[in-house]
C-alpha cells in the first residue's frame, strides 16, 4: 500500500527558505507515470495547491507562488521535495504531499507537517 | 479562469440528503474531485472523475456535473459525515490545479 510521509523543519525564520521532503513508500515514484504534488493549508483556512511534478521532472506551479517555489524529484531516493524561498508569516501552514491519480485527483495524501515561520 | 467557488457552509438533518456545489469555468473541461477533511486530519478523496468512489468510501457519496457546476451529494447523511468538503480540478489551461474554498457541512 502506497504511503507518503512529509519531513522537514517545523520552524523557519522569516526571509529564509522552507525545505520539505516527501518520502514515498510501498511503490516506486517513477512507475506508472504519476504526478506528485504539494498542497498547504494555513491555520483555519482552506487548501491551496502549491505545485506538482511529473516523475520525469516536469513541473507546474501556482502562479501566486511561482517566483519562490521549486519542486524536484529524486527517483533514487523515492522522494520529491519542496523549496519555498523568502518566507513570511503568511507561509505558516500545514504542508501536505500527495499523489495525483486518475482524473487528476489527489488520491493519496501524507499526514501533513506543520511549518511555522517565526523569528 | 482558475477559480472554484463553494458555499461556505451547508447543514443537513441526520438521514436526509444534501448537495454541495462547486462552480468554475474549468469544470466545463475537467471533472471535479471532492475531498472530506475532518479536524486535525489530512483530506481524504471521496469522489473523482465522472462519479467514482475510492475503495472504502460509502456509496451514499456520489458526484455529478452540469455545465460549470459540479455537485457532491450525500444521500442519507450520517453524523460522521460532518466535515469540511473541498472540490478540486485542473484549471482551464490544463496546466494548473485549483481548490475551491471549502464547504463546512453540519449534520443536525
Amino acid at each position: 500500500q502506497l504511503q507518503l510521509q512529509e519531513s522537514g523543519p517545523g520552524l523557519v525564520k522569516p526571509s529564509e527558505t522552507l525545505s520539505l521532503t516527501c518520502t514515498v513508500s510501498g511503490g516506486s515514484i517513477s512507475s506508472s507515470s504519476y504526478y506528485w504534488g504539494w498542497i498547504r493549508q494555513p491555520p483555519g483556512k482552506g487548501l491551496e495547491w502549491i505545485g506538482s511534478i511529473y516523475y520525469s521532472g516536469s513541473t507546474y506551479y501556482n502562479p501566486s507562488l511561482k517566483s519562490r517555489v521549486t519542486i524536484s524529484v529524486d527517483t533514487s531516493k523515492n522522494q520529491f521535495s519542496l523549496k519555498l524561498s523568502s518566507v513570511t508569516a503568511a507561509d505558516t501552514a500545514v504542508y501536505y504531499c500527495a499523489r495525483v491519480g486518475s482524473d487528476h485527483a489527489f488520491d493519496i495524501w501524507g499526514q501533513g507537517t506543520m511549518v511555522t515561520v517565526s523569528s | 479562469s482558475s477559480e472554484l467557488t463553494q458555499d461556505p457552509a451547508v447543514s443537513v438533518a441526520l438521514g436526509q440528503t444534501v448537495r454541495i456545489t462547486c462552480q468554475g469555468d474549468s469544470l466545463r473541461s475537467y471533472y471535479a474531485s471532492w475531498y472530506q477533511q475532518k479536524p486535525g486530519q489530512a483530506p481524504v478523496l471521496v469522489i473523482y472523475g465522472k462519479n467514482n468512489r475510492p475503495s472504502g468510501i460509502p456509496d451514499r457519496f456520489s458526484g455529478s456535473s452540469s455545465g460549470n457546476t459540479a455537485s457532491l451529494t450525500i444521500t442519507g447523511a450520517q453524523a460522521e459525515d460532518e466535515a469540511d468538503y473541498y472540490c478540486n480540478s485542473r484549471d482551464s489551461s490544463g496546466n494548473l490545479w485549483v481548490f475551491g474554498g471549502g464547504t463546512k457541512l453540519t449534520v443536525l
